[in-house]
């Protein structure tokens, strides 16, 4: 069936620095790609999406790439801030839309 | 604009007991769905619904019942609470199934059965 393998963490990154956190998954189909964003006590939020091969999402300095021979979706960001600590969620919906699978999460800190 | 409301925030359950879990959405969305968040297993769909009076079966459905009688509320039930199933509870909503369409969460309920 379809999954999402998302790296594990926590990871703890000095402001300013590079952030990347891998996603890839296993899918029928064409599904769409999410990364989602959760902060304490709250539901998760969408940061971005991609709905097909080669399309980028971004958001708030975020990007990621829908990379079909790779079957990637790794989510960048070039200069982190102390607001961007949080969890972050790779997700896909399969091809009807109907169905969402979400990874393990990531937690992210960025320290002054 | 509300967006997804869940109540209540927390609840306690000794193993048994049944409970509603409310989700209510404010933006005429067709689809909503039931998650489960459970440390290192992320978000696990539960039920979902594509519209009033249809319902269908996620990854999870054991031990869980849900209705949609209105475009606004899709409640989930939980018939005899079992310890297994203290979790972080999460009502998602979205337009038209479609591809693309994104979540738009509730901010959870946190349940917790004794």
């Amino acid at each position: 069936g379809d999954s999402v393998t998302q790296m594990e963490g926590p990871v703890t990154l000095s402001e300013e620095a590079f952030l990347t956190i891998n996603c890839t998954y296993t899918a029928t189909g064409y599904p769409s790609l999410f990364w989602y964003v959760q902060y304490p006590g709250e539901g998760l939020q969408l940061l971005l999406k991609a709905t097909k091969a080669d399309d980028k999402g971004s958001n708030k300095g975020f990007e990621a790439t829908y990379r079909k021979e790779t079957t990637s979706f790794h989510l960048e960001k070039g200069s982190v801030q102390v607001s961007d600590s949080a969890v972050y969620f790779c997700a896909l919906s399969d091809f009807t839309g109907n169905q969402f699978y979400f990874g393990t999460g990531t937690s992210l800190t960025v320290i002054p | 604009n509300a967006g997804v409301t869940q109540t209540p925030k927390f609840q306690v359950l000794k193993t048994g007991q049944s409970m509603t879990l409310q989700c209510a959405q404010d933006m005429n969305h067709e689809y909503m769905s039931w998650y489960r968040q459970d440390p290192g297993m992320g978000l696990r769909l539960i039920h979902y619904s594509v519209g009033a009076g249809i319902t269908d079966q996620g990854e999870v459905p054991n031990g869980y019942n849900v209705s949609r009688s209105t475009t606004e509320d899709f409640p989930l039930r939980l018939l005899s609470a079992a310890p297994s199933q203290t979790s972080v509870y999460f009502c998602a909503s979205s337009t038209t199934p479609r591809r693309g369409a994104p979540l738009h969460f509730g901010n959870g309920t946190r349940l917790t059965v004794t």
